[in-house]
């Protein structure tokens, strides 16, 4: 069975700041991971996604990821925080195993992400 | 190109009461996924629709059904509402079932059981 645990169920930044959200996985064959961002009463929009091919993955907005197979992890990161990043952020994993997979997604708890002026 | 929408946007029922959620998935999406997010919470998996067929179901029981029509749109179906089914309704829709592809997801409907 897969899972995914997000550290920090809360993160603060500074504007200008660094951004580190951090995901890690559990599966027993090899995953593909999203990160997603939700707005205050909007749908979740992707942010990027891995799919096995390069482990370092950019998305819109300056974010970027990257897998690491050794650690099971998959940390989102922005090198400088905007007002505009203040969200919710999921990690998700779904697997490609058998003929029945359906891209179910499995998400994280979720981390708000606030940025302080 | 018209994005994922779902109506209505907000509902409020009553315990025992049922609920029709519906969703219009995006141009040339023939999978749509419905999920559960609880307040505080990720989404969960409710079940997928592939073709207008039922392709996979997450752990919710029976009470919650679905449909998907010739158009790809889709209904999610909850009889003898619970409290516990307070809570936002997401649907998101993708290209033919892959795992990797994108689900795009609506602005949900939130639902409200007193």
């Amino acid at each position: 069975a897969q899972s995914v645990t997000q550290l920090g169920s809360h993160v603060s930044v500074s504007e200008g700041a660094l951004v580190l959200l951090r995901c890690n996985y559990s599966s027993s064959v090899p995953p593909y991971l999203f990160w997603y961002v939700q707005y205050p009463n909007q749908g979740l929009q992707l942010l990027l996604k891995y799919t096995s091919a390069a482990t370092l993955v950019k998305g819109i907005n300056g974010f970027e990821a990257e897998f690491k197979k050794s650690e099971t992890s998959f940390h989102l990161t922005k090198p400088s925080a905007h007002m505009s990043d203040a969200a919710e952020y999921f990690c998700a994993v779904t697997t490609g195993q058998g003929s029945s997979n359906t891209g179910k997604l499995i998400f994280g708890q979720g981390t708000t992400l606030q940025v302080k002026p | 190109e018209t994005g994922v929408t779902q109506s209505p946007t907000h509902l409020i029922k009553t315990r025992g009461q049922q609920v029709t959620l519906r969703c219009s998935s995006q141009s040339g999406h023939n999978t749509v996924s419905w999920y559960q997010q609880a307040l505080g919470q990720g989404p969960q998996f409710i079940f997928q629709y592939y073709r207008e067929e039922e392709n996979g179901r997450g752990n919710f029981p029976p009470r919650f059904s679905g449909l998907q029509f010739p158009n790809y749109s889709s209904e999610l179906n909850v009889n003898a509402l619970e409290l516990d089914d307070s809570a936002l309704y997401l649907c998101a829709s993708s290209l033919p079932r892959a795992p990797t592809e994108t689900q795009y997801f609506g602005p949900g409907t939130r639902l409200l059981v007193l």
